[in-house]
């Protein structure tokens, strides 16, 4: 699998945007980009997925870069809530591959 | 968005014991779903894939007759640790869904004394 490399920590203001950055240079044409959050003992959760394009959902934008070797994930209006951490994850795609390798992902503190 | 559930989410057990977890899909059907170890202040570390109907594949390193996975309908899965040691304790995630949004159940935090 395709290695991610992330930040080991983060900080941000309340109602401040936070751009979380992710390199992938080994990315394959066929990966795709996933980015999921885990709060403090909790499940991750997830937030959003790209191929190609930037995406925008009601969690956050992501946005790939035109050779697909680095992405970055914003949130738009942090809160205290989004305290987590962030993972960036490559998934091969085809057939039915479900498999996620989470690294160690981004630890975003969001002051008051 | 769907949900995944897991019983019990705290359990403490003597060593030497086994402990049963369970991984439900709530609201849809789940023909594959995934366990998770999670240690302190560490990341998820795949432990194996449970396929309904059939044999769980296990990653690397990960004993299948410590970890037994019974996955026997398309709602439930169950991780079974056999003879559980104090090495053993651990957050253990379950997750199902699609290849492009995995949902992640609550975790069970296991602890062996």
């Amino acid at each position: 699998d395709a290695k991610t490399t992330q930040p080991n920590s983060m900080e941000s203001n309340e109602e401040e945007p936070v751009h979380l950055p992710c390199n992938h240079s080994t990315i394959s044409g066929t990966d795709y980009i996933h980015w999921y959050r885990q709060l403090p003992s909790q499940g991750p959760e997830y937030v959003i997925h790209g191929l190609t394009s930037n995406v925008n959902n009601r969690m956050a934008s992501l946005a790939i870069a035109e050779d697909r070797k680095s992405s970055t994930l914003i949130l738009h209006r942090a809160t205290l809530r989004d305290a987590a951490v962030y993972y960036c994850i490559l998934r091969r795609g085809g057939g039915s591959n479900y498999k996620l390798t989470f690294g160690k992902g981004t630890l975003l503190t969001v002051n008051p | 968005g769907a949900v995944v559930s897991q019983h019990p989410s705290r359990v403490i057990c003597k060593s030497g014991t086994s402990v049963k977890i369970e991984c439900r899909s709530l609201d849809f059907q789940a023909t594959t779903m995934f366990w998770y170890r999670q240690f302190p202040k560490q990341s998820l570390m795949l432990m194996a894939t449970s396929n309904e109907g059939s044999k769980a594949t296990y990653e690397q390193g990960v004993e299948k007759d410590k970890f037994l996975i019974n996955h026997a309908s398309l709602t439930l899965s169950t991780l079974t640790v056999t003879s559980a040691h104090p090495e053993d304790s651990s957050f253990y995630i379950c997750s199902a869904g699609s290849p492009y949004e995995q949902y992640f159940g609550p975790g069970t935090r296991l602890t062996v004394t």
